[in-house]
């Protein structure tokens, strides 16, 4: 079975400080999609990222930046520079490999405050 | 460019009536639909999944079901709702082979009293 664990419950920063929310999978799959998307107070999920397995090179996308490393079965997601706006629940994503409708698996996600 | 909509946005509802959240989707064709429940605080739960007319899966049994009568549209129901069917109500789409980006609605916040 997929499960995805994002330890952090809450964190709290102070504007311009930098922040890295932590993402464990577990899959069985040697193909597979790993999301993260974002939650703001209005509840609608805003959809941040996609890689798939074999894609290990980082990405940069403005302030944001994501970690995949396959050895140690991490998706971490970095914010640099954070601000109020950034303030959210993030939400780790693992998708299988399949013809069509593929099931996401959520993590717990991370409440994120960013305070001025 | 692709939409999606969902309603009601809020619903209060008491303990044993039915219901009915719809979901909608425009600008594509033939897209997976899904409907997520999230419980207040928690992550969100894959409810069904539909990947054409009159398929449906799914993938926690409950008291729920659901229904795609149209290409682009993706029905949540209940005979007699529950206390715990209260949550956050989310539809998704999504198109091609397995593993695509999943694009979420706007939600439904259901209050079951």
């Amino acid at each position: 079975a997929q499960k995805v664990t994002q330890a952090q419950t809450e964190i709290s920063v102070v504007e311009k400080e930098d922040v890295t929310l932590d993402c464990v999978y577990e899959t069985r799959d040697t193909t597979y999609y790993l999301f993260w998307y974002k939650q703001p107070p209005s509840g609608e999920l805003v959809f941040l990222i996609r890689r798939n397995s074999f894609d290990e090179q980082n990405e940069i996308s403005g302030r944001y930046s994501w970690n995949f490393q396959k050895s140690t079965s991490s998706f971490n997601f970095t914010i640099t520079a954070s601000q109020v706006v950034d303030s959210a629940v993030y939400f780790c994503a693992l998708s299988e490999a399949r013809t069509s409708g593929s099931r996401l698996t959520f993590g717990e996600g991370t409440q994120l405050t960013v305070n001025p | 460019s692709q939409t999606i909509h969902q309603w009601p946005a809020t619903l209060v509802q008491p303990v044993g009536s039915p219901l009915s959240l719809e979901c909608t989707v425009e600008g594509t064709s033939n897209p997976n639909l899904y409907w997520y429940r999230q419980a207040a605080g928690r992550g969100l739960q894959l409810l069904f999944y539909s990947v054409g007319i009159g398929q449906i899966s799914s993938e926690v049994p409950q008291n729920l079901s659901a229904s795609r009568p149209q290409d682009r549209q993706f029905i949540l129901s209940s005979k007699k709702l529950l206390l715990s069917d209260s949550g956050f109500y989310l539809c998704a789409w999504s198109v091609g082979p397995g593993g695509e980006t999943q694009y979420f609605g706007p939600g439904t916040r259901l209050l079951v009293l």
